[in-house]
């Protein structure tokens, strides 16, 4: 599975959006982008995934740069209970059985 | 739906000794998997199953074993403890859509 680069932290003021960026340059045609965050002492949540074209649910949407070498996690009004590690993955679907999880995103919400 | 459900929540083993993590999914997931993540650090996958009957190894398996009797369980056996094993350990299913689901996690501690 490719391999992402993720800022090691950012901040966000309260009520404004939250770009996270991820860099994947070397994903494969049929990897997909997942996020996930790491709320404190919690396990794990999905936020969300694509492969080409961009996702929005109602957590968050995900921009995917036309080449696939990067993505943007976009939380559109942050609030204090988004403060958490952001993991950006790529990996295809028959693969998941080796999710591979970096380092991550800090991010923290500020009032 | 309970998700992903996980016991105990805290644990504390001696050196040497044996236990038992228990995992258990209500939403009839076949992929089934346990991380581990040390403190400040992304996850790491210990093992995985593709379905009943069927198990495989992840990126750091020595020293625990497990099977997959049935769809919802997937327990986690440590042989014989080491400190080297205290750690954070997360259990996971794997939806239709490739959402993954992630369960509160067991926190344990080996002196």
């Amino acid at each position: 599975d490719a391999k992402t680069t993720q800022p090691p932290s950012m901040d966000c003021a309260e009520g404004r959006a939250a770009n996270l960026p991820c860099n994947h340059s070397t994903i494969s045609g049929n990897e997909y982008v997942y996020w996930y965050r790491q709320i404190h002492s919690q396990g794990p949540q999905y936020i969300i995934h694509g492969l080409k074209n961009n996702e929005t649910n109602e957590m968050a949407s995900l921009i995917i740069t036309e080449d696939r070498k990067s993505s943007t996690l976009i939380l559109p009004h942050a609030t204090l209970r988004d403060t958490a590690v952001y993991y950006c993955i790529v990996r295809t679907t028959d693969s998941w059985g080796k999710l591979q999880f970096g380092a991550g995103t800090q991010v923290v919400v500020t009032p | 739906n309970a998700g992903v459900t996980q016991t105990p929540k805290f644990q504390v083993l001696k050196t040497g000794q044996s236990m038992t993590l228990q995992c258990a999914q209500d939403m009839n997931h076949e992929y089934m998997s346990w991380y581990r993540q040390d403190p400040g650090m992304g996850l790491r996958l210990i093992h995985y199953s593709v379905g009943a009957g069927i198990t495989d190894q992840g990126e750091v398996p020595n020293g625990y074993n497990v099977s997959r009797s049935t769809t919802e369980d997937f327990p986690l056996r440590l042989l014989s403890a080491a400190p080297s094993q205290t750690s954070v350990y997360f259990c996971a299913s794997l939806s239709v859509s490739y959402e993954q689901y992630f369960g509160p996690g067991t926190r344990l501690t080996v002196t």
